[in-house]
């Protein structure tokens, strides 16, 4: 079974200062990862997505995260904060195709962004 | 190209009342899935269905009954509602195969308050 762990239900950062939001993942397999972002009162958005390609993975608007199988982490990360950003962010696994590729999320992380 | 689309966007029940949800999509995706969205747990898969005709329970299937009489529609029903079921709930569709290539598309939600 997979599983991910967000550390951090809450990060606040400042406009212009560097996010990042940890996501550690459980899997027997190779995994899928993924992050999606959810803007206030709306569905979830894919930002990037992990499938073995190339560790380090660019996403929309500015994101991108980095895949490291020692530390079975995918943290996601942003150069420079904008208010924009400001959301909630879940990162996900799925297994290997069939079985309905079904996602397991994280607990999510909401991102406040300061002037 | 509506995308996913679901009905109602919010309502509110008394305790006991019944009621279905309403997940459209104009994608052909084989595969749909419902969610539910409490705070601080994420999402977590209801059911899900890999073909017009075929359902699966998910995580938290208990109180929850879906049907899928077509590709484009599934259908989350709730037969006495209680409390406990108040969330925001999340339909979403995708095309079976890699993971990494075919993506979830996820509707706008639905808020339902069970009083």
């Amino acid at each position: 079974a997979q599983s991910v762990t967000q550390l951090g239900s809450h990060v606040s950062v400042s406009e212009g200062a560097l996010v990042l939001l940890r996501c550690n993942y459980s899997s027997s397999v190779p995994p899928y990862l993924f992050w999606y972002v959810q803007y206030p009162n709306q569905g979830l958005q894919l930002l990037l997505k992990y499938t073995s390609a190339a560790t380090l993975v660019k996403g929309i608007n500015g994101f991108e995260a980095e895949f490291k199988k020692s530390e079975t982490s995918f943290h996601l990360t942003k150069p420079s904060a904008h208010m924009s950003d400001a959301a909630e962010y879940f990162c996900a696994v799925s297994g290997p195709t069939g079985g309905g590729n079904k996602l397991t999320f994280g607990t999510g992380t909401q991102l406040k962004v300061e002037l | 190209n509506a995308g996913v689309t679901q009905t109602p966007k919010f309502r509110v029940l008394k305790t006991g009342q019944s009621m279905t949800l309403l997940c459209a999509q104009d994608m052909n995706h084989e595969y749909m899935y419902w969610y539910r969205q409490d705070p601080g747990m994420g999402l977590r898969l209801i059911h899900y269905s890999v073909g017009e005709g075929t359902t699966a329970k998910g995580e938290v299937p208990d109180g929850y009954n879906v049907s899928r009489l077509k590709k484009q529609n599934f259908l989350l029903g709730l037969e006495s509602a209680a409390p406990s079921q108040t969330s925001v709930y999340f339909c979403a569709s995708r095309t079976p195969g890699d993971p990494g290539v075919n993506e979830q598309f996820f509707g706008p939600g639905t808020r339902l308050t069970v009083l």
